[in-house]
């Protein structure tokens, strides 16, 4: 089964630090994608990227950076948490663009900012 | 810009009854639509739908698309109190270097015993 790991459940951090969310897939993906879910918006999506170091910003991206040094590991970044980021975040992979679907969904990091 | 609706936002069924949850969209180069379903973790894969009025099923759990319509309907039929969870739809578009999901804001099932 692919796996997609996020490195905490939950995190607890001060305003204005700087977070770091990792996710961690096991398939070789080419696709990744950080999302956040807030109740009755749904998941919005963050930052996604199709290759290594290659990233383009989804619907909500201010507040946020990703980086991707390797094709497995996808990273978020808060430069400065604020209260409005407490979310929970999701990170996913998915195969090639020649196949639709197949997404895998890490277990969530519960991020709140106090 | 890509949207995807899904109606109602929440809903409470005692159990045996059949539900219906619907989901509009309007997402550029359509590939795809997949429901979720999501209890306390992450979204578990229900189904994915490619072609109009082809139906899939899954135990007591089916849906459908309409492309020409823009919408999908996921069936709960004889639902139980494990059905309870919030029901995702998204809409996979495709883009010229990948793919992109886009989510609804989810319906909230309640099942009562």
């Amino acid at each position: 089964d692919v796996k997609v790991t996020q490195s905490s459940r939950y995190l607890v951090k001060r305003t204005g630090e700087k977070v770091f969310l990792e996710c961690v897939q096991d398939m070789d993906h080419e696709n990744m994608f950080w999302y956040r879910q807030d109740p009755g918006l749904g998941l919005r999506l963050i930052y996604f990227s199709y290759d290594v170091k290659m990233k383009e910003k989804g619907d909500i991206p201010e507040g946020y950076s990703v980086s991707r040094e390797k094709k497995e590991r996808f990273s978020l970044i808060l430069e400065s948490a604020s209260t409005n980021q407490t979310s929970m975040y999701l990170c996913a992979s998915s195969l090639t663009i020649f196949r639709a679907g197949g997404y895998t969904f890490g277990s969530g990091t519960r991020l709140t900012v106090v | 810009e890509d949207k995807v609706v899904q109606s109602p936002l929440s809903l409470v069924v005692h159990e045996g009854d059949t539900v219906t949850l619907n989901c509009s969209y309007e997402v550029t180069n359509f590939r795809s639509l997949l429901w979720y379903k999501q209890e306390k973790k992450a979204p578990t894969f229900l189904f994915m739908l490619t072609s109009s009025g082809i139906e899939k099923k899954s135990g007591r759990l089916s849906s459908i698309l309409d492309k020409k319509e823009l919408f999908s309907i996921l069936n709960i039929t004889a639902t139980q109190t494990g059905d309870s969870a919030v029901y995702l739809c998204a809409v996979e578009g495709l883009l010229e270097y990948g793919n992109k999901l886009v989510f609804g804001a989810g319906t909230i099932l309640r099942v009562k015993s």
